[in-house]
């Protein structure tokens, strides 16, 4: 079965610096695209970042970009997303999310909590 | 880019129908048959439940079927069941840097 583990959510001043990560399990990581989408409390939900099957394509929502930096380690199938200079509107579940066959979001984590707050 | 336009609520009957819309531009949902709908239970992931318009996943019930028109996208639940009480989302690709737009959420109640 298709798994994906977030980790590393936690209590963050603003400015700040946190690194997410999602584990993959269940499937080719290597071969998959992988998304990081965003929900903030008692939100709708927000696309956050892309990166390709290889790491060479990347895309990021204008709210995050020069701020968030998503990267993938295919040996170790895992995702991360680097967050630094951290305002209290990123408060959210950070969920990391599976590219379909062509541009959708076939499986999800449970994803983790990222709070901002002084 | 601006999330795509969904009804805050709709609500049924059990056995009943709805549709959810989802209004959008030429640039994503009128643009692209790349639109996709989620189901999110409280304090759950977001779980798919369409894509590319009209596509149903393996395991998801044929009680759900989506469509569109021009810029708008709809999602119909028949027979509805207590189990579709949830927020459903659409997304759609857009020709922006911005890969994906959601929509704003729509709240299923079963009366």
């Amino acid at each position: 079965d298709v798994q994906l583990v977030e980790s590393g959510g936690g209590l963050v001043q603003p400015g700040g610096s946190l690194k997410v990560s999602c584990a993959a399990s269940g499937f080719t990581f290597s071969s998959y695209e992988m998304n990081w989408v965003r929900q903030a409390p008692g939100k709708g939900l927000e696309w956050v970042s892309y990166i390709s099957s290889s790491g060479s394509t990347i895309y990021y929502a204008d709210s995050v970009k020069g701020r968030f930096t998503i990267s993938r380690d295919n040996a170790k199938n895992s995702l991360y997303l680097q967050m630094n200079s951290l305002r209290a509107e990123d408060t959210a579940i950070y969920y990391c999310a599976r590219q379909g066959s062509t541009w959708h979001l076939d499986y999800w984590g449970q994803g983790t909590l990222v709070t901002v707050s002084s | 880019q601006s999330a795509l336009t969904q009804p805050a609520s709709v609500s049924g009957s059990p056995g009943q129908s709805i549709t959810i819309s989802c209004t959008g531009t030429s640039s994503n949902v009128g643009g692209y048959n790349y639109v996709s709908w989620y189901q999110q239970q409280p304090g759950k992931a977001p779980k798919l439940m369409i894509y590319e318009v009209s596509h149903r996943p393996s395991g998801v019930s044929d009680r759900f079927s989506g469509s569109k028109s021009g810029n708008t996208a709809s999602l119909t639940i028949s027979g509805l069941q207590a189990e579709d009480e949830a927020d459903y989302y659409c997304t759609s690709y857009t020709s922006s840097s911005t890969l994906y737009v959601f929509g704003t959420g729509t709240k299923v109640t079963v009366l």
